[in-house]
């Protein structure tokens, strides 16, 4: 079964940290994403990478980076957290063409 | 624009009351179309891809049906267990890497015993 992992499950970070939430798959996939998930909002695109060292702004890239820097892990950087950035992210990963394969998720809190 | 739109918004059932879940869709030509279970504080889990009209799959106690403008997600006598958000999924023929996934806002059910 294609895994992917993302590094915590709970984080709770003071505002203005810089926060880093990463993902690693490993089944050599091509493709990767970032979503937030709040209630009511359904989930929104953050970033997306088809290929290694290149990046796609979603559809709320605002106060949010990434880096693919290998194949199998793609990390989402909060440059200053925010109390509006508390929420689900969701990491995902595909082969081109197919369907996601989702993390288990990172509970982020800002305080 | 590519757009999903998934109905009722939650359901509440009794436990071994069939019903059926909704996802309309618009999309520039469809490559497949997907449907998600998602427990609470987990990530969503892949459940089923249509790729044609006509196209039915069945696991267990759901059944998955896919028009020119819709899907269907079928529950046959559920269980508490059933009990979760499902979300759809279109995924187009156009667009980089072949086509982002476009998510609806998925369908909260719960079924009481």
């Amino acid at each position: 079964d294609v895994k992917v992992t993302q590094s915590s499950r709970y984080l709770v970070k003071r505002t203005g940290e810089k926060v880093f939430l990463e993902c690693v798959q490993d089944m050599d996939h091509e493709n990767m994403f970032w979503y937030r998930q709040d209630p009511g909002l359904g989930l929104r695109l953050i970033y997306f990478s088809y290929d290694v060292k290149m990046k796609e702004k979603g559809d709320i890239p605002e106060g949010y980076s990434v880096s693919r820097e290998k194949k199998e892990r793609f990390s989402l950087i909060l440059e200053s957290a925010s109390t509006n950035q508390t929420s689900m992210y969701l990491c995902a990963s595909s082969p081109r063409g197919n369907g996601y394969t989702f993390g288990s998720g990172t509970r982020l809190t800002v305080v | 624009e590519d757009q999903v739109t998934q109905s009722p918004e939650a359901l509440r059932l009794q436990e071994g009351e069939s019903s059926s879940l909704n996802c309309s869709y618009t999309v520039s030509g469809l490559r497949g179309l997907f449907w998600y279970r998602q427990d609470p504080g987990k990530g969503p889990e892949f459940l089923f891809t249509l790729y044609s009209a006509g196209e039915e799959k069945e696991k267990e106690r759901l059944k998955a049906t896919l028009t020119k403008k819709e899907s269907f997600l079928h529950i046959t006598a559920p269980k508490p267990e059933d009990s979760a958000t499902y979300l759809c999924a279109v995924q187009g023929l156009y667009g980089g890497s072949q086509g982002n996934l476009i998510f609806g806002k998925g369908t909260k059910l719960s079924v009481k015993p």
